[in-house]
C-alpha cells in the first residue's frame, strides 16, 4: 500500500543538525510533491516547505530558509529534511506528506493526502 | 502571509451531535483550502480537500463548505472515533498555513 516511512526519533544539543528521512513505497516517489510540518509538543500544525522528488525542486517557508535543506535520493525513493543549528524551539515532532497532485495537477488542490508516521526531534543540553 | 483563524478551538459534544467548525482566511483563497483530523500521537489525516471535496475512504458524515474566505466542516452525527483534534489548511499561496486547531471532546 502506499506508505511513508520515516527514521527513528532523534536527541540532539543545542547547535547541532538533524537529517531526518522519509521513504516512499507503493507509488512512485517522482510523481509526487513531498511537504514537510512540525508540530510542537501541544501544539498546531507548521508548514516547513517541499520538495519536488522529480528535480530537486525546493519551496522553503521564509521562517526556515537559511536553516532547513530538503532533498531526495530517487534510487532509494527517500526523501530527506536537514535542520541545522538546532534550537530548543526545534522540539518538535517532524511529518513529511505527500501532496495530493500528480503530474499536471495544481499543487495543494487535491491536499496532504499520505503522511508518515511523525518523527520526534528533541532538542536538549 | 495568509492567516486561517479557526474557532472554536474547543468543542463538547455527545454521541449523534451535529458540529460545526469554521475557518476564516485573511484574504481571498478560492476554494484551496483542505480539513484534516488528528487523534492524539498519530499524524493527521486528509478528510477534505478543495473545500469540499471528500478524500476517498472518509465517512459521508463529514462535509465541507465555503462562502467567499469563510470555510467550514460539518459532521453529520458524531462518532466516538470522531473525537480528535481539527485543522483546516490553505495551500493556495506559500507558505501554506494552518488554522490554530480545533479540540472535539466528549461531553
Amino acid at each position: 500500500q502506499v506508505q511513508l516511512v520515516q527514521s527513528g526519533a532523534e536527541v540532539k544539543e543545542p547547535g547541532a543538525s538533524v537529517k531526518v528521512s522519509c521513504k516512499a513505497s507503493g507509488y512512485t516517489l517522482t510523481g509526487y510533491f513531498i511537504h514537510w510540518v512540525r508540530q510542537a509538543p501541544g501544539q498546531g500544525l507548521e508548514w516547513m516547505g517541499w520538495i519536488n522528488p522529480l528535480n530537486g525542486g525546493t519551496n522553503y517557508a521564509q521562517k526556515f530558509q537559511g536553516g532547513v535543506t530538503m532533498t531526495r535520493d530517487t534510487s532509494s525513493s527517500a526523501v530527506y529534511m536537514e535542520l541545522s543549528r538546532l534550537t530548543s524551539d526545534d522540539t518538535a515532532v517532524y511529518y513529511c506528506a505527500r501532496d495530493g497532485a500528480v503530474a499536471g495537477q495544481i499543487l495543494g488542490h487535491y491536499g496532504m493526502d499520505v503522511w508518515g508516521q511523525g518523527t520526534t526531534v528533541t532538542v536538549s543540553s | 502571509d495568509i492567516q486561517m483563524t479557526q474557532s472554536p478551538s474547543s468543542l463538547s459534544a455527545s454521541v449523534g451531535d451535529r458540529v460545526t467548525i469554521t475557518c476564516r482566511a485573511s484574504q481571498s483563497i478560492g476554494r484551496y483550502l483542505n480539513w484534516y483530523q488528528q487523534k492524539p500521537g498519530k499524524a493527521p489525516k486528509l478528510l477534505i480537500f478543495a473545500a469540499s471535496s471528500l478524500q476517498s475512504g472518509v465517512p459521508s458524515r463529514f462535509t465541507g463548505s465555503a462562502s467567499g474566505t469563510d470555510f467550514t466542516l460539518t459532521i453529520s452525527s458524531l462518532q466516538p472515533e470522531d473525537f480528535a483534534s481539527y485543522y483546516c489548511e490553505q495551500s493556495y499561496s506559500s507558505p501554506n498555513t494552518f488554522g490554530q486547531g480545533t479540540k472535539l471532546e466528549i461531553k
